[in-house]
């Protein structure tokens, strides 16, 4: 079956850094994205990891290891406006472009 | 300036009417997709379409209907097939195979149904 964890609810400190964890059991893989929402918005996209290793872009960067079936996004001196639901979602192997998602990690940042 | 419309924003329907979403995009996009998400759940593929006149279901397509005309338009009817209407309903446009290419979300319809 196809299946992707992630926490449900995290909390952090202005300024501090976060990690969130996606793990993932899929029938196919072709890489993995992170998207941020916020609350009642669209899911925007912040990163892209098809092969091993840390992908860094700007305050966000995300780790990929397939052979642990197993992600992270790194949120760096976090402010308020980090504040959003996070999704993890894998593209399936194919000739389509179906991704499955996560249900989503919350973040609150507190001053 | 290129992107992704929906409309409406808010949506209310009485129980057993069918109500079409509208999904319009200018991205020259060939794929597009239809996702619901519910409180405390990720997103779930209804239907999708990879190009013009073909698409296909997704995970939970009993009671929803879609059409793919134009390459700009991907229309999604709710019916009152659908046993649990009321949700936050995203569309979403990609280019089709590539292999980093994202998918680009529209600001999403909320239906309520009572």
């Amino acid at each position: 079956g196809q299946n992707i964890d992630q926490p449900t609810e995290m909390t952090a400190t202005e300024g501090a850094i976060v990690q969130i964890n996606c793990t993932y059991q899929t029938s196919g893989f072709n890489g993995l994205f992170w998207y941020q929402q916020h609350a009642g918005e669209a899911p925007t996209f912040l990163s892209y990891n098809v092969l091993d290793g840390l992908e860094e872009k700007g305050r966000f960067s995300s780790f990929l290891s397939r052979s642990k079936g197993y992600s992270y996004l790194l949120l760096k001196e976090l402010q308020m406006k980090d504040s959003a639901s996070y999704l993890c979602a894998v593209r399936d192997r194919g000739n389509t472009d179906k991704l499955i998602f996560g249900t989503g990690t919350r973040l609150q940042v507190f001053p | 300036d290129g992107g992704i419309t929906q409309s409406p924003k808010y949506l209310f329907r009485k129980e057993g009417q069918n109500v079409t979403l509208s999904c319009e995009q200018n991205l020259n996009h060939d794929a597009m997709y239809w996702y619901r998400q519910d409180p405390g759940q990720g997103l779930r593929l209804i239907y999708y379409s990879q190009i013009v006149n073909d698409f296909q279901k997704g995970d939970i397509a009993e009671g929803y209907s879609v059409s793919r005309e134009k390459k700009e338009s991907f229309p999604l009817t709710v019916t009152s097939a659908q046993k649990n209407p009321t949700a936050f309903y995203l569309c979403a446009s990609s280019i089709p195979g590539g292999a980093g290419y994202e998918q680009y979300f529209g600001p999403g319809t909320r239906l309520t149904v009572t």
